[in-house]
């Protein structure tokens, strides 16, 4: 079973950029069979995938185009974990942060294991 | 982007009672349901429209296809009173999700 451990501050000062870390067990963050993922909850923008990282013979990324410019999420092998940075961030970047194991294919982005959530809030 | 739209947006209805909620897409696509309770992830419980994630409880059912899909809680237990939210996938993203249909304790 696929365990999923968030770390990361819950508060952020504008305009500073938001970190958190994504702690995998039950699994390899090199895993062909799998993609990890970041998707944020907010009551304004309700729940929205953020973007992924997956590895299949090299490491591949994508995000949304709406944090497209200020996202990055990296795998680290050695800690077996996953990271968002989120960049230059404002108060309509407060939200619950998740993070999720996705499949393969199709499948891809079914998330059937979650991280607890982080509430980061964005506040001077 | 993929347009989830679900109704209703709450349910108010009393345990034992069946539950149906909506949803329907900007375009044909492949469809999953989450369950949300407070304070906890989405949960996922149905992929493929009709397929039961594994662990979820039989009375746990969807249907649909194309742009129209259901999901339906045959007899509502005490655990099942939370946010239901669909969501579109495949191997191309953005991916997005309905904005939820809360069923709650009438």
């Amino acid at each position: 079973q696929v365990h999923l451990q968030q770390s990361g501050p819950g508060l952020v000062k504008p305009s500073q950029t938001l970190s958190l870390t994504c702690a995998i067990s039950g699994d390899s963050v090199s895993s062909n069979n799998a993609a990890w993922n970041w998707i944020r909850q907010s009551p304004s923008r309700g729940l929205e995938w953020l973007g992924r990282t997956y590895y299949r013979s090299k490491w591949y990324t994508d995000s949304a185009l709406s944090v497209k410019s200020r996202i990055t999420v990296n795998a680290d092998t050695s800690k077996n974990q996953f990271s968002l940075q989120l960049s230059s961030v404002t108060p309509e970047d407060t939200a619950v942060y998740f993070c999720a194991r996705g499949g393969r294919g199709t499948t891809v982005s079914l998330f059937n294991s979650w991280g607890q959530g982080t509430l980061v809030t964005v506040s001077s | 982007e993929i347009v989830l739209t679900q109704s209703p947006g709450t349910l108010s209805l009393s345990p034992g009672e069946r539950a149906t909620l909506s949803c329907r897409a900007s375009q044909n696509i492949n469809l999953a349901w989450y369950q949300q309770k407070p304070g906890q992830a989405p949960r996922l419980l149905i992929y493929g429209a009709s397929n039961r994630a594994t662990g979820i409880p039989d009375r746990f059912s969807g249907s649909g296809s194309g742009t129209d899909f259901t999901l339906t809680i045959s007899r509502l237990e005490p655990e099942d009173f939370a946010v239901y939210y669909c969501q579109h996938y495949g191997d191309t993203p953005p991916w997005t999700f309905g904005q939820g249909t809360k069923v709650e304790s009438k």
